[in-house]
């Protein structure tokens, strides 16, 4: 089955910093993986998609990944915090059993300090 | 063009009660799927309907059911409501039945039981 684990349940950075949330996959196939980003009280954003074209992608808002298979990774970076950034991130997984959903990790609070 | 919508957007129920959440979807859109998400979780997948007919469903006890009508608007129906069923309920459309990778998001209706 496929699964997503995200390493760290809080990431804290200050404004200005780079920004690392860990992504790693299990997947039997070649994976389709995402990243969403949720705000206090509200649904998930897509912050950027791979779907086995360019193992770079970029997203909205800044944000980039960089898919690797050998490390079965889909870190999500950002060179420079806002504080706007602060928000719980999501990596996903896409699996196809006839129709298509999505697997979810657990994942990470972003804080930014001023 | 307006987004996915969600009604109600909050809404407490008592144990053993019977839920009903309404999501609209993009305007060309036919395909809906729902989603659960408990606090300090990711979401959870538990149908996807498209042309009205299920396409998917996660590993929820059938207390759960949905349904999708012509104008390609979904129900969630939650019967003898637990306190576990406490969540944030996601909506999410896209064109195409297999179309995960097209989702949009909805705000979610915040669903508590006490």
């Amino acid at each position: 089955a496929q699964s997503v684990t995200q390493l760290g349940s809080h990431v804290s950075v200050s404004e200005g910093a780079l920004v690392l949330l860990r992504c790693n996959y299990s997947s039997s196939v070649p994976p389709y993986l995402f990243w969403y980003v949720q705000y206090p009280n509200q649904g998930l954003q897509l912050l950027l998609k791979y779907t086995s074209a360019a193992t770079l992608v970029k997203g909205i808002n800044g944000f980039e990944a960089e898919f690797k298979k050998s490390e079965t990774s889909f870190h999500l970076t950002k060179p420079s915090a806002h504080m706007s950034d602060a928000a719980e991130y999501f990596c996903a997984v896409g699996m196809n059993t006839g129709f298509q959903k999505l697997v979810f990790g657990t994942g990470t609070r972003l804080l930014v300090s001023p | 063009d307006a987004g996915v919508t969600q009604s109600p957007t909050h809404l407490i129920k008592t144990r053993g009660q019977h839920v009903t959440l309404r999501c609209s979807p993009i305007s060309g859109h036919k395909s809906v799927s729902w989603y659960q998400q408990v606090l300090g979780q990711g979401p959870q997948f538990i149908f996807q309907y498209y042309e009205k007919e299920e396409r998917g469903r996660g590993n929820f006890p059938d207390r759960f059911s949905a349904r999708q009508f012509p104008n390609y608007s979904s129900e969630l129906n939650v019967n003898a409501l637990l306190l576990g069923d406490s969540a944030l309920y996601l909506c999410a459309s896209s064109y195409e039945g297999r179309g995960a990778y097209g989702y949009t998001f909805g705000s979610g209706t915040r669903l508590t039981v006490v």
